[in-house]
């Protein structure tokens, strides 16, 4: 398994500009996410999905759209890249299961892609 | 929503040592704790993980604990070594959703051989 994979690895825009961040997850997990992470704050969730065809807001999700068409694919769209865009963006794929400790929800991470808006 | 915080930022230890990091939270709704750990250039992956009707949770050098009337949960690492140098993130879940994480500002930790 190929796991979660994102692509690009490095992208530059300029302000104004739109672009796609493709990340795709070849597990069969049911959610989908897409976070931010900035300097000194952490990972911020941008949208999610539960399932194909079902997606919804997280906490920053002004200037950013998604889609979930596939299990597979949770592509994350900028509209017109602002500055304030600049970030770290990971994807991550997760399902819900049962172990000796409990419910859990392993969220694995795809390796990034490094956005600077100019 | 969840507001999650975490200190310290950084913590510097002496290997063998141990290293403690606490996180508070404010969604009484929220029921899974779980912490990433993240090495420079590399993406955050789960270390453990806590659900609210467990106190504590322990794995080998590892053990968090949670406090769910005072809102907050601590990562112990005992006998540490220079791997465990990284940034380590505490996460709430967004109400009982835990598909939906709500990260702390992370705590990069340094272990001096």
């Amino acid at each position: 398994n190929a796991g979660v994979t994102q692509t690009p690895k490095f992208q530059v825009l300029k302000t104004g500009q739109s672009m796609t961040l493709q990340c795709a997850q070849d597990m069969n997990h049911e959610y989908m996410s897409w976070y931010r992470q900035d300097p000194g704050m952490g990972l911020r969730l941008i949208h999610y999905s539960v399932g194909a065809g079902i997606t919804d807001q997280g906490e920053v999700p002004n200037g950013y759209n998604v889609s979930r068409s596939t299990t597979e694919d949770f592509p994350l769209r900028l509209l017109s890249a602002a500055p304030s865009q600049t970030s770290v963006y990971f994807c991550a794929s997760s399902y819900s299961y049962t172990s000796r400790g409990g419910r859990r929800n392993e969220q694995y991470f795809g390796p990034g892609t490094r956005l600077t808006v100019t | 929503g969840e507001n999650v915080e975490q200190h310290p930022s950084t913590l510097s230890v002496q290997e063998g040592d141990s290293a403690v990091i606490k996180c508070t939270y404010s969604d009484s709704a929220s029921n899974y704790f779980p912490w990433y750990k993240q090495e420079l250039g590399k993406r955050p992956q789960l270390i453990i993980d806590i659900r609210s009707n467990v106190g504590e949770k322990k794995d080998q050098r590892i053990a968090v604990t949670l406090n769910k009337t005072a809102k907050h949960f601590s990562l112990h690492i005992t006998e540490t070594q220079p791997e465990d140098s990284a940034v380590y993130f505490c996460a709430a879940s967004i109400g009982r959703d835990d598909y939906k994480l709500s990260f702390g500002a992370g705590t990069t930790v340094t272990v001096r051989a």
